[in-house]
């Protein structure tokens, strides 16, 4: 059963750059997509974009200025960088396996990791 | 982006009670639609696919159903452990967008 784990800091100072891993244990990163999400109270769920295992990345638009994600396939783990961040990037972050199938559904979830933003 | 509105945002229901969610999409996505369960703290865990599709290990008392803009969870029989937040996901056109949720507290 493949698991993911985030890790990263809890904390980010605002015009800094929020850097997040997740671990893939249990499977391989090879040949699925792999998302990032986050969710706090004001905005509700919201997917910041994905990487294929072998690169090709795509960012949701309103983001698509300050996020990167990236994939490390030696060590099965992908990684997110949200630069400039402020107070509104305060949220709970998820990394997800997905989107899966022609549906684009999300079936497996790291257990999410709170980042807040303050100096 | 494709906006996705819930209701009704809060119910409180018994145990045993049948329950319908409902979520609808500012534009046709046919049957490009996820509902998710999501329990406090913990990471959205997948009902159902493609509108109708039950994900394996989900019991039978959820179901879904609807295509283009008007799309419904059912829970037939409202179980203890199903009192959670659900939310709906399109994945019709990227970004995938989700409903704001939808509270399910016992009465």
């Amino acid at each position: 059963q493949v698991q993911l784990q985030e890790s990263g800091p809890g904390l980010v100072k605002p015009s800094e750059t929020l850097s997040l891993t997740c671990t893939v244990s249990g499977g391989s990163l090879r040949s699925y997509y792999w998302s990032w999400f986050r969710q706090s109270p004001g905005k509700g769920l919201e997917w910041l974009g994905y990487i294929y295992y072998s690169g090709g990345p795509y960012y949701s638009p309103s983001l698509k200025s300050r996020v990167s994600i990236s994939v490390d396939t030696s060590k099965n783990q992908f990684s997110l960088k949200l630069s400039f961040v402020t107070a509104a990037d305060t949220a709970v972050y998820f990394c997800a396996r997905g989107p899966y199938s022609n549906y684009g559904y999300f079936e497996h979830w790291g257990q999410g990791t709170l980042v807040s933003v303050s100096s | 982006d494709i906006q996705m509105t819930q209701s009704p945002s809060s119910l409180s229901a018994s145990v045993g009670d049948r329950v319908t969610i409902t979520c609808r999409a500012s534009q046709n996505i046919g049957s490009y639609l996820n509902w998710y369960q999501q329990q406090p703290g913990k990471a959205p865990n997948l009902l159902i696919s493609a509108a109708s599709s039950l994900h394996s290990g989900v019991p039978s008392r959820f179901g879904g159903s609807g295509s283009g803009t008007d799309f419904t969870l059912t829970i037939s029989s409202l179980q203890p452990e199903d009192f959670a937040t659900y939310f709906c996901q399109q994945s019709y056109s990227k970004p995938y967008t989700f409903g704001q949720g939808t509270k399910l507290e016992i009465k």
